[in-house]
């Protein structure tokens, strides 16, 4: 069965620091959306994507935070300088067009910034 | 706007028996509905999903969960749980005119007692 991939499963980084998170979504999928989850809380949206172009963003999504498809398969998100509040489980999911709303989820990325 | 609350943050069950968590959603109009399981360090897993049609919806794992547009709930339940449903559930939903992304509500844990 298909799958989304998400590389690295955990980064530890420096506050400071850019981070950049993959995803590869599934083959015929074209809508991705990038959620995250600070450890004890509930799963956050951050951000969706298509049609190489921001569809929408939560107010968590500020100016250091980005994302690109930049070779047509994998999906990343960078955080260009990163804060201790950052630190939180990062999800990407992805949809296609047709069994519209059923977001699949990648396995996410453990992010810690010390 | 729209909101999702999970009243119980945790529920101990004994091994064998059944299984109720609660959902409800706050907004206009009937959204699609979902609820995810997650085991602990994983990524969410979809147990079933409710777009429209039948409000009893059958899942994975011997999980169901009933619509009620009245009551603005989508409740889960299972008639004899496995130790190995102890993880945490999180109520969905998403609206097509709200692009889409899903807003979770803050999850059940579910301890099963042998």
């Amino acid at each position: 069965e298909p799958e989304v991939t998400q590389t690295p499963s955990h980064q530890v980084t420096q506050m400071g620091q850019e981070v950049i998170l993959r995803c590869v979504p599934i083959s015929n999928h074209l809508y991705f959306y990038w959620y995250r989850q600070i450890l004890g809380q509930k799963v956050e949206f951050l951000v969706s994507f298509y049609n190489n172009e921001i569809s929408e963003k939560s107010e968590i999504f500020d100016d250091q935070f980005s994302v690109e498809r930049p070779d047509g398969s994998n999906f990343t998100l960078k955080i260009r300088s990163t804060k201790l509040e950052d630190s939180a489980m990062y999800f990407c999911a992805t949809r296609d067009s047709i069994t519209y709303n059923e977001q699949f989820f990648g396995p996410g990325t453990r992010l810690t910034v010390l | 706007a729209q909101s999702v609350t999970q009243p119980d943050i945790h529920i101990t069950v004994s091994e064998g028996a059944s299984l109720e968590l609660r959902c409800n959603y706050s907004y206009g109009a009937t959204p699609y509905l979902f609820w995810y399981v997650q085991s602990p360090g994983q990524g969410l897993q979809l147990l079933l999903k409710y777009f429209s049609g039948d409000t009893l919806v059958q899942g994975i794992k011997g999980f169901e969960a009933e619509f009620k547009r009245s009551q603005s709930s989508f409740n889960l339940r299972k008639p004899s749980v496995h130790w190995s449903d102890a993880a945490e559930y999180f109520c969905a939903v998403c609206f097509k005119a709200a692009g889409n992304k899903l807003t979770f509500g803050g999850g059940t844990r579910v301890l099963v007692k042998p």
